[in-house]
């Protein structure tokens, strides 16, 4: 069955670049069904979303954190990418990445990774 | 920006009774309200869409109702599988767009 992984740096300094990447196995991410997310949730803090990609390489992105955000995706190797530029401490959180059905929802999930943003 | 507000925060429900979540939003979202269970450690699991839709592998005893800004998450006969954090979200189909509530702690009375 789809399966979503996480995978990047665990600890990002202050100011620096936020990187992670999305790798989708048991389904190919260049179906015309689906968006491609990232949603985060800081320690004891509920759900915030980030930002989608289509496979055409349409993103969204949320208003809050658009100037600090890019998403891509690689069709060939079935991934797409996260980052987030410019971190402080408030961007401490476990992020997960999701399949989001274009009729709405977000209906497979990464299991998260965490990211720690400290020096 | 549409905010979405869930009542109560903390719900205390005994095994086998019925458990009522509610979440509204600022502003009419037709039916794009989606529900989500969370347990401790674990990713978010897709329990509703489409306001009232079951996702696969959804047990009956769960079920969504509402319209507009009024929604409902229903669980009859709480398992104690069920208690955990739930999470309405509201999604714009065009451009899409995204937006959680802060969440309903059900927990054991």
């Amino acid at each position: 069955q789809l399966q979503l992984q996480e995978s990047g740096p665990g600890l990002v300094k202050p100011s620096e670049t936020l990187s992670l990447t999305c790798t989708v196995s048991g389904g190919s991410i260049s179906s015309s069904s689906y968006y491609w997310g990232w949603i985060r949730q800081p320690p004891g803090k509920g759900l915030e979303w980030i930002g989608s990609i289509y496979y055409s390489g349409s993103t969204y992105y949320n208003p809050s954190l658009k100037s600090r955000v890019t998403i891509s995706v690689d069709t060939s190797k079935n991934q797409f990418s996260l980052k987030l530029s410019s971190v402080t401490a408030a961007d401490t959180a476990v992020y997960y990445c999701a399949r989001q059905p274009v009729l709405g929802g977000m209906d497979v999930w990464g299991q998260g990774t965490t990211v720690t943003v400290s020096s | 920006e549409i905010v979405m507000t869930q009542s109560p925060a903390t719900l205390s429900v005994s095994p086998g009774e019925r458990a009522t979540l509610s979440c509204r939003a600022s502003q009419s979202v037709s039916s794009n309200l989606a529900w989500y269970q969370q347990k401790p450690g674990q990713a978010p699991r897709l329990l509703i869409y489409g306001a009232s839709t079951r996702a696969t592998g959804i047990p009956a005893r769960f079920s969504g109702s509402g319209s507009g800004t009024e929604f409902t998450l229903t669980i009859s006969s709480l398992q104690s599988e069920d208690f955990a954090v739930y999470y309405c979200q509201q999604y714009n189909n065009w451009p899409p767009e995204y937006t959680f509530g802060q969440g309903t702690k059900l927990e054991i009375k």
